[in-house]
C-alpha cells in the first residue's frame, strides 16, 4: 500500500487566487512526480524530482505553476493565478529509482477553481 | 514520445464473467504499471511488470515485452472490481510515466 501523503483533499479557489497542494512522499524515495488528471480521466504528466533537482518538466509549469521538493519539507505544486481550466486532481507518486520500478501514488489534491 | 493505447474503453460484465484488458505501447517499456482508480480518484499499482507474467488473487499480467503489448486478466470478476483501469508505461532512461485512457469496468450482480 502507498505511503504517499498528499494535502489537501479538496480545496477551492476562485479564479486568479494561488492554488498550493503538498506531498510528502514514502520514506527513502528521493524521486518525486507531479501528474494532473482532467475531468475526461487523461494523466498529463507536469514535473518530477530526484532530491531537491528538477529531472523533467513541461512547458506549462514554467509559467503559472511552480513545484519543489525542498529537503527536509514536504514536496508542494502551487499555482499562482488559477485558472477554470486547472480544476482537476493533482496527483503526487514517488520511486525508488528514475526508472524502472514501480511509482506509488498518493491519493490525490482535487482542485476545483471557480 | 511513449504512447500507450488501452482497450476496450468500457466493459460491463455480470457479476463472476471474466475480464481481459489490453494495453498496446509505442516503445519497448522499461516501466510498465497497472493501475486501478477508485472512484474517489486513488489510484493503486496493481502490477510493475515490464516483462512476463504475474498474479496476485485474481488479477494476472502479462507483458510481451518485444510485441510492446501488456495485458491484465481478471478472473471471476465482482462488484467490487468496478472502476477505472490505467496502463502505464516509459521507456529507455525516461522516468516519466506515459498514462493510456483507461478502461471503464462496471461489474453488475
Amino acid at each position: 500500500n502507498s505511503k504517499v501523503i498528499q494535502t489537501p483533499r479538496y480545496l477551492v479557489k476562485g479564479q486568479g487566487q494561488k492554488a498550493k497542494m503538498r506531498c510528502i512522499p514514502e520514506k527513502g524515495h528521493p524521486v518525486v512526480f507531479w501528474y494532473q488528471q482532467n475531468k475526461n480521466n487523461e494523466f498529463k504528466f507536469l514535473i518530477n524530482f530526484q532530491n531537491q533537482e528538477v529531472l523533467q518538466q513541461i512547458d506549462m509549469t514554467e509559467k503559472r505553476f511552480s513545484a519543489e521538493c525542498p529537503s527536509n519539507s514536504p514536496c508542494s505544486l502551487e499555482i499562482q493565478s488559477s485558472e477554470a481550466g486547472d480544476s482537476a486532481l493533482y496527483l503526487c507518486a514517488s520511486s525508488l529509482f528514475q526508472a524502472g520500478n514501480t511509482l506509488y501514488f498518493g491519493e490525490g489534491s482535487r482542485l476545483i477553481v471557480v | 514520445g511513449q504512447q500507450v493505447q488501452q482497450s476496450p474503453a468500457s466493459l460491463v460484465l455480470q457479476e463472476g464473467e471474466n475480464a481481459e484488458l489490453q494495453c498496446n505501447f509505442s516503445s519497448t517499456a522499461t516501466r510498465l504499471q497497472w493501475f486501478y482508480q477508485h472512484p474517489g480518484g486513488r489510484l493503486v499499482s496493481l502490477f510493475y511488470n515490464p516483462s512476463g507474467t504475474k498474479h496476485t488473487g485474481r488479477l494476472t499480467s502479462t507483458t510481451v515485452t518485444n510485441e510492446r503489448r501488456s495485458s491484465l486478466h481478471i478472473s471471476s470478476s465482482q462488484t467490487t472490481d468496478s472502476g477505472t483501469y490505467f496502463c502505464a508505461s516509459s521507456g529507455g532512461s525516461n522516468a516519466k510515466l506515459t498514462f493510456g485512457k483507461g478502461t471503464k469496468l462496471s461489474v453488475k450482480s
